[in-house]
């Protein structure tokens, strides 16, 4: 049990529908991180969330591309209007909430987007 | 651009053999620094971190890294790997201090034939 959760696993979706992916972190954890992993390339950061904030994202693409994380409920990764480049792994990380600054990010399996 | 290289792509070694997975990254202040591991059809585990202190890291499973400032590097090493071994291995940074995003290098596919 990986303790950060997402669905679903794969997704597969048309060029132009919309795609949400979903993330619920570790018990007690209140940073979530979203990360894309295009193919044959490392983990890129796009966005750092907290409770019902947008902390950071420079890493998100200008358009299409919205998060967020609510007060109950998982974070949601929302792409509209997809396109063949969107086709990649997007893997949510979360850290604890707490006073100490220097917390490892803790990973869930990933959801595996394909867009057709 | 803050950015995190590891060297090779992909590595082959026998059981028993020696690991050394090279990783430079480019971050000019205080750098936190991590090692994943992402067993087939994993998530992600923390191997090993460092934010500082003992520049020699002890990590899971046998593996440790050293960091080396001069070289602005956080090579991972085991002196005898297995089979059980066999995985893709990411490096990451931070800026340390901070809760952000981390840098990641575009992996290390290593695969331990018995």
């Amino acid at each position: 049990n990986a303790g950060v959760m997402q669905n679903p696993r794969h997704l597969v979706r048309r060029r132009g529908q919309e795609a949400r992916l979903r993330c619920s972190p570790m018990k007690g954890h209140s940073h979530v991180y979203w990360y894309r992993q295009l193919p044959e390339e490392g983990l890129k950061f796009m966005v750092y969330l907290q409770k019902e904030n947008i902390i950071d994202e420079s890493g998100m693409p200008k358009e299409r591309f919205s998060a967020e994380f609510p007060k109950e409920g998982p974070s949601i990764l929302r792409i509209q209007q997809v396109v063949r480049g969107d086709s990649a792994a997007y893997f949510c990380a979360s850290s604890p909430r707490t006073l100490r600054r220097n917390q490892p990010q803790h990973f869930g399996d990933g959801t595996r987007l394909s867009i057709l | 651009a803050q950015s995190v290289s590891q060297h090779n792509h992909h590595v082959i070694l026998s059981e028993a053999a020696s690991l050394e997975l090279g990783c430079n990254y480019s971050y000019g202040g205080t750098v936190n620094l991590f090692w994943y591991v992402q067993y087939p059809g994993q998530h992600l585990q923390l191997l090993l971190k460092y934010f500082s202190g003992d520049p020699l890291v002890k990590g899971i499973k046998g593996f440790e890294a050293e960091f080396i400032k001069s070289k602005f590097s956080f090579n991972l090493r085991k002196p005898s790997v297995q089979w059980s071994d066999t995985a893709e291995y990411f490096c990451a940074a931070k800026e340390g201090g901070g809760a952000d995003g981390l840098t990641f290098g575009k992996g290390t596919h290593l695969i331990i034939q018995p």
